[in-house]
C-alpha cells in the first residue's frame, strides 16, 4: 500500500538559511499535519491542512510556514534557521479530517542545522 | 487540558519475556480517541492501533494487545513472549474530538529494550 512520502529524507543547513520540506499524502487523503521530534522528545504538533484550508496550529515559530497546494501535497517552509531547527520533521496524513480517522506518518525529514 | 503520560521511561527485558507499556491520559471530551505508535531505531512513526472512547472492548493482535478501561483513563499496551525486532520507543497518543484540526497530543514515549 502506498505511504506518506517525505522529501528530502535528510539535510543539512547553516544558521539563516532557508529549507522547504515536501510531503505527499496517501492517496485520496485530504489532510495533513505537520510535527517536530526533537532529540529524544516525543512528536510535537506544528500545523494541519484540511481540503488546502489550514485547519489547526501548534507550536509553529512565525520563521516557519506551510501550505497544503490543490494536489493535496504540502510543504513546510522554514527561514531564517536556528540550531534549536534541528530535529526529525514528521508529515501525516488522514482522510477527512473529522476527528476520528488515524494519522498515518511519513518516514520524516532529518535536519541538521549547522 | 489533554495530557499523555507514559511514566515508564525505560524498559529493558530478554526475550520471550512479557511486557506491558503504560499509558495514562486526561481529557475532558466525552469523545476521544486513542492510538499507540512504535518507532523503530530507524526513526518512522509505525501505527498500531486506534481506540475509541465508546468502545471499551479489549483487541489482541498476534503477540499484540491493548487494554483500554475509561474507569482509570488507562491504555495499556501489552506484547506477549518480546523479540529483539520489538526494540523501539512506543508513543501513546491522545486526540479529543474538540481537537480542531485533528493534532495528536503524545505522550513521553517509553524505549523498550528487549536483548536476546
Amino acid at each position: 500500500a502506498a505511504g506518506v512520502i517525505q522529501s528530502p529524507r535528510h539535510l543539512i543547513k547553516e544558521k539563516r538559511e532557508t529549507a522547504t520540506l515536501k510531503c505527499y499524502p496517501i492517496p485520496r487523503h485530504d489532510t495533513v499535519y505537520w510535527y517536530q521530534q526533537g532529540p529524544g522528545q516525543d512528536p510535537q504538533f506544528l500545523i494541519s491542512f484540511y481540503e488546502k484550508m489550514q485547519s489547526d496550529k501548534g507550536s509553529i515559530p512565525d520563521r516557519f510556514s506551510a501550505q497544503q497546494f490543490s494536489d493535496y501535497h504540502s510543504e513546510l517552509n522554514m527561514s531564517s534557521l536556528e540550531l534549536g531547527d534541528s530535529a526529525l520533521y514528521f508529515c501525516a496524513s488522514s482522510f477527512s479530517g473529522r476527528g476520528e480517522e488515524t494519522q498515518y506518518f511519513g518516514p520524516g525529514t532529518r535536519l541538521l542545522v549547522l | 487540558a489533554q495530557k499523555v503520560t507514559q511514566a515508564q521511561t525505560e524498559i529493558s527485558v530478554v526475550e520471550k519475556e512479557d511486557v506491558t507499556l503504560d499509558c495514562v491520559y486526561e481529557t475532558r471530551d466525552t469523545t476521544y480517541y486513542l492510538f499507540w505508535y512504535k518507532q523503530p531505531p530507524s526513526g518512522e512513526l509505525v501505527f498500531l492501533i486506534r481506540r475509541n472512547s465508546f468502545d471499551e472492548q479489549n483487541e489482541i493482535s498476534g503477540r499484540y494487545s491493548w487494554n483500554f478501561q475509561k474507569s482509570t483513563s488507562s491504555f495499556n499496551f501489552t506484547i506477549t513472549a518480546s523479540q529483539v525486532v520489538d526494540s523501539a520507543v512506543y508513543f501513546c497518543a491522545l486526540r479529543g474530538e474538540n481537537n480542531q484540526g485533528g493534532k495528536l497530543i503524545f505522550g513521553q514515549g517509553t524505549e523498550l529494550s528487549v536483548k536476546p
